[in-house]
């Protein structure tokens, strides 16, 4: 079956760069059409989705974070990333990728498979 | 408004049903997601769209929607049900296209 991995750095100092690596196995990322997400959970409260890739390259961001966030993909890997510049403490957080069902469905937006999540800490 | 609005917190007595709630205008336009989260793991899909509940999840999740108010109904609440629970949805003309809820804690009693 599909499982998703993120992997990075657990530390970050701030005004930095967050890169985080998610891992796609069981599938290859190019097949079934999917789209690849980002997703953040802060500490103690509820989740903020980042933005998605489609493993042509197309991106999308949601607008609070669009001018720091980057999401990029190496197929030949089955990976994608994520890359968040100028890191401040208010990104601490909790990061997931997962795989996004919302080009295959007009009416409604899901994220069926989700990696476990990293801890990025931003701190000096 | 392209927010999401559920209850904080939710209880029930094992083996009643339940229903967790989420409002908001989009959901006149699209149906909810939900996800079943517990301490310390990563959210899991467990109700999508008009009627789709993802291989493995118990048929005691359904979910249902009137008006721009959705509904995660749990048939028999187990232990193994006490999560915090999160909806989201598409927005129309939004940008971000998708919102989250701010989640419900469901406590089984």
């Amino acid at each position: 079956q599909v499982q998703l991995q993120e992997s990075g750095p657990g530390l970050v100092k701030p005004s930095q760069t967050l890169s985080l690596t998610c891992t796609v196995s069981g599938d290859s990322i190019t097949s079934g059409d999917y789209l690849w997400s980002w997703i953040r959970q802060l500490p103690g409260k509820g989740l903020e989705w980042i933005g998605y890739i489609y493993h042509r390259g197309d991106t999308y961001y949601t607008p609070s974070l669009k001018s720091r966030a980057s999401i990029s993909v190496d197929t030949s890997k089955n990976q994608f990333y994520l890359n968040l510049k100028s890191v401040t403490a208010a990104d601490t957080a909790v990061y997931y990728c997962a795989r996004d069902l919302s080009a295959h469905y007009y009416d409604t937006w899901a994220l069926d498979i989700w990696g476990q999540g990293t801890t990025v800490i931003v701190s000096s | 408004s392209s927010e999401l609005t559920q209850d904080p917190a939710v209880s029930v007595a094992l083996g009643q049903t339940v229903r967790i709630t989420c409002q908001g205008d989009s959901l006149r336009s699209y149906y909810p997601s939900w996800y079943q989260q517990k301490p310390g793991q990563a959210p899991v899909l467990v109700f999508y769209g008009k009627s789709h509940r993802p291989s493995g999840i118990p048929d005691r999740f359904s979910g249902s929607i009137s008006g721009n108010t959705a509904s995660l109904a749990i048939t028999g609440a187990q232990a193994e049900d006490e999560a915090d629970y999160y909806c989201n949805s598409r927005v129309s003309n939004g940008s971000p296209p998708v919102v989250f809820g701010g989640g419900t804690k469901l406590t089984v009693l």
